[in-house]
């Protein structure tokens, strides 16, 4: 199956700074990948999603970059808020398999007031 | 609030017990999915179901794990014989076929399954 990893398991940032949370993944085919939030006592709630034919992509306070040659990818959270404070994966659509996702084991982000 | 519910938040059971647990999922899905997470862990995928067909079923997923869909809509998901290892958060998502963002599954807020 599918690897993904986080790079760091927590982060802490002051609020109003901007966060950057890193993660690998394994497979090179590897052609979908979705951000997810989960914040205590709720399930992940989805953030946002890029395909491998683009390098970046953004949302609303969010970008998420892609790294194809090195297999990375990240979320940039800009003028982080404490209602960010939260788990963060990345998942990855299986390549064999486009019904499974793999999640990686989440980075959770402090934000400091 | 997604939508999605999930029924009971919280089960204590002991070990050797049967537990099942139920999902309510956003009544136009069609798509459902179970995933189990463990403290400090992402969710990891169980098993998928498109209707009421179980179309995928993931190898961790061991004989005393059965999860149906009967008629398209809830799903429920049967733990026999419970063991310590056992003990995570089962969580339900779904999502629509053809939807804009495929990979826009909507979570429930997950039942915690304690065995003892």
């Amino acid at each position: 199956g599918e690897s993904v990893g986080l790079h760091l398991p927590t982060l802490s940032v002051q609020e109003g700074d901007n966060s950057i949370i890193n993660c690998a993944y394994s497979n090179s085919a590897s052609d979908y990948f979705i951000w997810y939030k989960q914040e205590s006592g709720k399930g992940p709630q989805f953030i946002i999603d890029i395909r491998s034919n683009m390098d970046k992509r953004q949302g609303q306070r969010v970008t998420v970059l892609l790294n194809k040659t090195v297999k990375h990818l990240s979320l940039q959270i800009a003028a982080t808020q404490p209602g960010d404070s939260a788990v963060y994966f990345c998942a990855v659509q299986g390549y064999h398999n486009f019904n499974k996702f793999y999640f990686g084991s989440g980075t959770k982000l402090n934000v400091k007031p | 609030d997604t939508g999605v519910s999930q029924d009971p938040r919280h089960k204590i059971t002991k070990r050797g017990q049967n537990v099942t647990f139920r999902c309510d999922p956003i009544s136009e899905h069609n798509r459902l999915y179970w995933y189990r997470q463990t403290l400090g862990q992402g969710p990891e995928f169980l098993t998928y179901f498109q209707n009421e067909a179980q179309l995928e079923k993931s190898r961790l997923l061991s004989n005393r794990f059965s999860a149906e869909r009967p008629k398209g809509s809830f799903s429920t998901l049967e733990i026999q014989r419970t063991e310590q290892g056992d003990s995570a958060m089962y969580l339900c998502a779904s999502s629509l076929s053809g939807g804009a963002l495929i990979g826009e599954q909507y979570f429930g807020p997950g039942t915690r399954l304690t065995v003892t």
